[in-house]
């Protein structure tokens, strides 16, 4: 099962403009993750927020964390047709000691120019 | 590219029969680990092994099994393939496996298609 539901599943804009995708979760957390998957390819990590984290930049990617409302978001700035793909949201919940990714359902994004 | 390679790329084959899907880890990483992409399950965490040991599982089937390579190359295998395994397999890499912190960082993917 997953722990993370992402919304909007879909979320299509123009060039230039912002894209805001969140992701809600069940359990208590270490850290959040925020990976981008281009069509049928591998998944590429975009940035890492801790749990006693409440907001990360990385370059035109902003991570906000709300651990009270086991909720995050992530703001793509002046997007560009390039970043259409799917972003998924990944939580730690490692409890062993050995970390285990459980993936959101992610969020389609279309640039169009 | 992560550093990560799988093979095959694609592979297609029938119900019931077995494959088996390799990994190269990045250089230098310890931990593997296997996710399953489909269409209904989303992606989905199977197992990890670190440094040749199995260390956490997931909705891992009892018809697949892993193992990790003294060379820390690591092979899923998948039997008795059923037309729901039809999926894209992805394996990951990081440097350690228990910081909280590590990144994954995942291949290609296998895309297994079971006729």
């Amino acid at each position: 099962s997953q722990q993370g539901e992402e919304d909007p599943q879909a979320l299509s804009i123009q060039e230039g403009e912002n894209a805001t995708m969140n992701c809600s979760y069940k359990t208590s957390i270490n850290n959040l993750q925020w990976y981008r998957q281009n069509s049928g390819r591998g998944l590429v990590h975009l940035i890492l927020i801790r749990s006693n984290e409440r907001e990360k930049h990385s370059g035109r990617l902003r991570v906000t964390l709300d651990t009270s409302k086991k909720s995050s978001s992530l703001l793509i700035t002046a997007s560009r047709a390039a970043d259409t793909a799917s972003y998924f949201c990944a939580t730690d919940t490692m409890n062993t000691g050995f970390q285990k990714l459980v993936f959101g359902t992610g969020t389609r994004l279309l640039v169009s120019p | 590219d992560s550093g990560v390679t799988q093979t095959p790329k694609h592979l297609i084959t029938a119900t019931g029969q077995r494959v088996t899907l390799r990994c190269s880890p990045r250089s230098g990483d310890l931990s593997v680990y296997w996710y399953q992409q489909s269409l209904d399950q989303g992606l989905q965490f199977l197992i990890q092994y670190y440094n040749g040991e199995e260390r956490a599982k997931g909705n891992i089937l009892e018809r697949f099994s892993a193992q990790q390579f003294p060379d820390l190359h690591s092979e899923l295998n998948l039997s008795s393939l059923e037309l729901g395994d039809s999926a894209l397999y992805f394996c990951a890499s990081s440097p350690r496996g228990g910081d909280p912190t590590d990144t994954q960082y995942f291949g290609p993917g296998t895309r297994l298609t079971v006729l």
